[in-house]
């Protein structure tokens, strides 16, 4: 079975700072991957999703994520932070079976935004 | 297109009462999924239905029972509510079985406590 590890419980920036959150998974071969983002009171929405092909992947938001299979990893980053980004932040992993996936989401990283 | 609708937002039980939560989409999809999400727990999955008739236990299924007797429509029911089943409870959907390039809409969510 897969699973997902977010190291990070918060993380703290100043606005206009770069960012990255860090996300390590367990599957046996390539997996899908995804970042989700929760505002206070909000359901979650998809930031970026990784299922083949280019390693970089671009999203919405600013946001982009590097699949690195030597690593397991599958980082978030944005190279501007700004105050709306403040969220919790949630990596998933689906392991591929016919085709479809059930997905097993990470436990989150709350990003708090310095003024 | 209202995408994925949860009723009611908010409920407030005593333990040993029943409810129900329903969850709607209007995407036609195929896939529907009931999570539940705790402090510091991310996401668990609860119970997931693969089509209009089908069922199927996630990784907290316990206490929970749920039902797809339509293709838009999947409900979570709640026997006999205990403490431990507070949470926030998120519904989400996927397009199709089979289609690895779909991914999950969320609803935003419905607040349950029990006193």
């Amino acid at each position: 079975a897969q699973s997902v590890t977010q190291p990070d419980i918060h993380i703290t920036v100043s606005e206009g700072a770069s960012l990255e959150l860090r996300c390590n998974y367990s599957y046996g071969a390539t997996p899908y991957l995804f970042w989700y983002v929760q505002s206070p009171g909000q359901g979650l929405q998809l930031l970026l999703k990784y299922f083949s092909g280019d390693t970089l992947v671009q999203g919405i938001k600013g946001f982009e994520a590097e699949f690195k299979r030597s690593q397991s990893s599958f980082n978030l980053r944005k190279p501007s932070v700004h105050w709306s980004d403040a969220a919790e932040y949630f990596c998933a992993v689906g392991a591929p079976s016919g085709g479809s996936y059930i997905p097993t989401f990470g436990r989150g990283t709350s990003l708090i935004v310095h003024p | 297109n209202a995408g994925v609708t949860q009723t009611p937002k908010f409920r407030v039980l005593k333990t040993g009462q029943s409810m129900t939560l329903l969850c709607a989409q209007d995407m036609n999809h195929e896939y529907m999924y009931w999570y539940r999400q705790d402090p510091g727990m991310g996401l668990r999955l609860i119970h997931y239905s693969v089509g209009e008739g089908t069922t199927a236990k996630g990784e907290v299924p316990d206490g929970y029972n749920v039902s797809r007797l339509k293709k838009q429509n999947f409900l979570l029911g709640l026997e006999s509510a205990a403490p431990s089943q507070t949470s926030v409870y998120f519904c989400a959907s996927t397009l199709r079985h089979g289609t690895k390039r779909d991914t999950q809409y969320f609803g935003p969510g419905t607040r349950l406590t029990v006193l």
